[in-house]
């Protein structure tokens, strides 16, 4: 099956410092990929929709300046947490869909840990 | 997309058939059905899909009713390793569209 990895798995940081997390499609093209958080005990929510070659979306609440998203090929995402706070401690996780003709199961990378202290 | 209504905890006894139900009454013609699942501190794991045929794979089978209301997803012979919380969710066209997810089924299989 399709492959999606991300790295770091988990990273531990100052207030105030960024954080740069990668998503990569091992092997496949994906010309759309998401961002999502969650935290302790709830369930996944969608940060923002990143697509290759374009500005990211993003949802309602997320602050487009704190977390920026860079799609610069069709295998690599990066979310970048700007000036960490420790309320940005979460579960990171990003998915991708193969740019196959009726393509349509998106795929999830192993998560990536944020500590901020 | 389509609401979804499960159960918010199942046990199962290891190497029994596990059943998973979902209820998405307001389901539309053109929406699929998509069932996930987390392990603890893992990504989400895709697991099947299907739209109005009862579908089947090496991990699983999902049987839709015919009014396409309700599913049930059976992993046939649930292991320890089968422990997650499993996500029913409705939605269309998911190469492009973000997923919904909502509070999901959290099996706990028992030796």
């Amino acid at each position: 099956g399709a492959v999606v990895s991300q790295h770091p798995s988990w990273v531990i940081c100052k207030s105030g410092t960024s954080v740069k997390i990668e998503c990569r499609s091992l092997d496949f093209q994906a010309t759309t990929m998401f961002w999502y958080r969650q935290f302790p005990k709830q369930s996944l929510m969608l940060m923002a929709t990143s697509n290759e070659g374009s500005k990211a979306t993003y949802e309602q609440g997320v602050e487009k300046d704190k977390f920026l998203i860079n799609h610069a090929s069709l295998t690599l995402s990066t979310l970048t947490v700007t000036s960490a706070h420790p309320e940005d401690s979460s579960f990171y996780i990003c998915s991708a869909t193969p740019n196959l003709a009726g393509g349509e199961t998106q795929y999830f990378g192993p998560g990536t840990r944020l500590l901020v202290l | 997309d389509a609401k979804t209504t499960q159960p918010t905890s199942m046990d199962c006894a290891e190497g029994r058939a596990a059943n998973l139900p979902c209820n998405h009454s307001t389901i539309s013609g053109n929406e699929y059905v998509y069932w996930y699942r987390q392990i603890h501190s893992q990504g989400p794991q895709y697991i099947i899909h299907g739209l109005k045929n009862n579908e089947t794979n090496e991990m699983a089978s999902l049987i839709i009713t015919e009014d396409r209301k309700s599913s049930t997803l059976i992993l046939p012979h649930a292991t320890l390793r089968d422990t997650a919380v499993y996500y029913c969710i409705v939605s269309r066209d998911t190469g492009r569209r973000a997923l919904t997810f909502g509070s999901g089924t959290r099996l706990q299989v028992q030796p």
